[in-house]
């Protein structure tokens, strides 16, 4: 087990594009969640999945965001549109159906948009 | 809704020395968890050590330890002996507990500590 992946590790986008960000989460986690984390600020949730349900979305989740977890293994979370406030290391954490306060977090997606 | 506050941005210590770091929460809940994470540079976010509100005695994991004051929302890390790699961003974190599980962390906003050789 090799520890919660996330895809890519570094995105430089446009103004205006689309982007989509991957998550595979330790194996046989039964939680995941998306957390974004701006500079010099801890990490904010934004969403998260049982197993393939979506159980809540933060308020700060417009609706250019959207998160899948489609088989209840890996997930995307896509931004549309992308606008320059998107700027920002978005965190993947999956944790277990044993302890479900134990969460272990990705490396992170770090996107810039010029 | 929670909130985390840790008001100290910076700290630095001595290798081998003592340091404190502070948390302070807000919230009307009596099921819930408290977490001290560990983010060094460019790397994953780690567990540190983790506190259930509902135990009076305070967490330890080797040379980390909690104060925490459960009437004060307080929930100090007590990091003795520091070492070199112990250098990272400090991050204080709440978790609510209900029927159905464990719910989403809430942040503070992080005290980056130095341990200088």
């Amino acid at each position: 087990d090799t520890g919660v992946s996330q895809n890519p590790r570094h995105k430089i986008t446009k103004r205006g594009q689309n982007v989509t960000f991957r998550c595979d989460p330790i194996s046989e986690h039964n939680r995941l969640y998306w957390y974004r984390q701006t500079l010099g600020q801890g990490p904010e949730f934004l969403t998260y999945f049982q197993n393939e349900a979506q159980l809540e979305k933060s308020r700060l989740l417009s609706d250019r965001f959207s998160a899948e977890r489609p088989k209840g293994s890996f997930s995307t979370l896509e931004i549309q549109r992308t606008e320059q406030g998107d700027s920002a290391m978005y965190l993947c954490a999956s944790s277990p159906r044993t302890d479900n306060t134990e969460a272990f977090f990705g490396q992170g997606t770090r996107l810039t948009v010029v | 809704a929670q909130t985390v506050t840790q008001s100290q941005p910076e700290m630095s210590v001595q290798e081998a020395e003592t340091v404190t770091l502070s948390c302070t929460y807000d919230t009307s809940e009596n099921n819930y968890y408290l977490f001290w994470y560990k983010q060094p540079p460019s790397r994953q976010m780690i567990l540190v050590i983790r506190q259930e509100a509902y135990k009076q005695q305070n967490a330890t994991e080797n040379r980390f330890s909690v104060n925490f004051q459960k009437a004060a929302k307080s929930f100090s890390l007590k990091i003795s002996d520091s070492q070199l790699g112990d250098t990272a961003m400090y991050f204080c974190a709440f978790m609510k507990i209900t029927q159905g599980g464990s719910e989403k962390l809430v942040f503070g906003k992080g005290t980056k500590l130095t341990v200088n050789p």
